[in-house]
């Protein structure tokens, strides 16, 4: 079973508007948990990262929340453009190494 | 961060034959990763690999399908072998650190295609 599980699978939303994507994760002992964009094509970009005392973090329009107590996550985009289209993965990282825990991802499209 | 380059960007390859995936970075790092992106999946890692050692490989995935050389501290190569249409993926490469180890960086990747 997949220790970071994503919501909804997929999205369209329509230019200018917000969203919120959900991250929910078992992986312990937690380390940090972070957001990558994945354009069509290209390789993650990281968007935010996240430690266990940190609730929340922006980076421009992408704003990240984290409750490490339920162990979940939300991205939310403010005022969505059409280059917003992509998947969005949250990626969780144990204390112990180095190895990252991938969530399936969610793909968000973005329409004029 | 680390810029992070993959040779070639695409490939359509035929059955049976070998491709090696060249990653380059540019800055000095420890540790390099290979993944595998199957279409519409999420990342899977390959291996670990270190400079002057053999590289870790993770349950799956053996050296004599993915044979890997980590030559310096800048640079890998990734050799998928005797390819079949199930290997047909984006293979990335990625870096931890770099100044920053909190964060781990991605290649652009590399879309294979297998006839």
């Amino acid at each position: 079973k997949n220790q970071v599980e994503q919501s909804p699978q997929s999205l369209i939303i329509l230019e200018g508007k917000n969203c919120t994507l959900q991250c929910n994760y078992t992986v312990s002992p937690f380390s940090n948990l972070r957001w990558y964009k994945q354009d069509t094509g290209r390789g993650p970009v990281s968007l935010t990262i996240m430690t266990f005392s940190e609730n929340t973090k922006s980076n421009g329009r992408y704003t990240a929340t984290l409750d490490a107590d339920t162990k979940q996550s939300s991205l939310h985009i403010t005022a969505s453009q059409l280059s917003d289209s992509a998947s969005y993965i949250c990626v969780v990282s144990r204390s112990n190494d180095y190895k990252l825990s991938f969530g399936a991802g969610t793909t968000v499209t973005v329409r004029a | 961060s680390a810029v992070i380059s993959q040779k070639p960007s695409r490939d359509i390859c035929q059955r049976g034959t070998s491709l090696t995936i060249q990653c380059q970075v540019d800055s000095q790092v420890t540790m390099m990763f290979w993944y595998r992106q199957q279409p519409g999946q999420s990342l899977t890692l390959i291996a670990t690999a270190n400079q002057g050692s053999e590289a870790t490989y993770e349950s799956g995935f053996v050296i004599d399908k993915f044979p890997i050389s980590r030559p310096n501290l800048t640079f890998s190569t990734l050799t998928v072998s005797n390819m079949s249409p199930e290997d047909s993926s984006i293979y990335l490469c990625s870096v931890e650190g770099a100044g920053d180890t909190d964060t781990q960086y991605f290649g652009p990747g590399t879309r294979l295609t297998v006839l």
